[in-house]
């Protein structure tokens, strides 16, 4: 596609609930990266997958979030067991690769946990 | 955890002023890119500076990197309310391939 795209734009869900979280990125980009921001704050690093290489998962903040990325095209981002300080904008960017490149950004995924 | 610091968190201008953001950020950069957030949502890649360039300029925008002091500026030109948005500034660590991104300013322009 033109751009990066991520579904749903927004969710709502009950505590404790499992939530999977979509991002298709732009075709041929091998790079592919999630963040979240907390409502008027700075972008959290969560993970970055490299065409075949293992992801960097240290951003995650505990085990019950993870990340896949299948055919090294969409990924889905879980988070098992929402607490409320998930509550978040969940954006997914991708890149051509690793290196001097800038970033797209998809619209993001506003999640809340009630 | 964040790399970035930006400078001043909040900016309020007249249209047709100049606006200059700071950042400033801790270890060895392979390069140092700014973005544009409007409404919280995606951000917009505006310029992307590498490690042994001191000056680059994309339209209104300059940016300047100085390595020795780990900072760098940007320089919106002639604002317009248009420009009205949250700037952040990205590094690229040395050897690490992903973006840190810094705290953000936002920046006011009135018509």
């Amino acid at each position: 596609g033109a751009g990066v795209s991520q579904s749903p734009s927004n969710k709502v869900t009950e505590k404790g609930k499992d939530v999977e979280l979509r991002c298709d990125p732009i075709s041929g980009h091998t790079a592919l990266y999630w963040y979240r921001q907390s409502l008027g704050q700075g972008l959290e690093f969560l993970i970055y997958f490299q065409g075949n290489s293992a992801p960097d998962k240290s951003g995650l903040p505990s085990d019950r979030f993870s990340a896949e990325r299948t055919g090294g095209s969409v990924s889905t981002l879980t988070i098992q067991r929402t607490q409320q300080e998930d509550s978040a904008v969940y954006l997914c960017a991708s890149s051509p690769g690793s290196g001097n490149y800038g970033y797209t950004f998809g619209s993001g995924t506003r999640l809340t946990v009630v | 955890s964040q790399q970035g610091e930006e400078d001043p968190q909040a900016l309020s201008i007249q249209e047709g002023e100049n606006a200059t953001m700071n950042c400033s950020y801790k270890t060895s950069i392979n390069n140092l890119q700014w973005y544009r957030q409007n409404s919280g949502r995606g951000l917009v890649h505006l310029i992307l500076i590498r490690s042994n360039e001191r000056e680059k300029h994309s339209g209104r925008l300059r940016v300047t990197l100085d390595t020795s002091k780990k900072s760098s500026s940007l320089l919106i030109t002639a604002s317009r309310a248009a420009d009205t948005a949250s700037y952040f500034c990205a590094t690229d660590e040395w050897n690490t391939d992903k973006l840190i991104f810094g705290t953000g300013t936002r920046l006011q322009v009135f018509p």
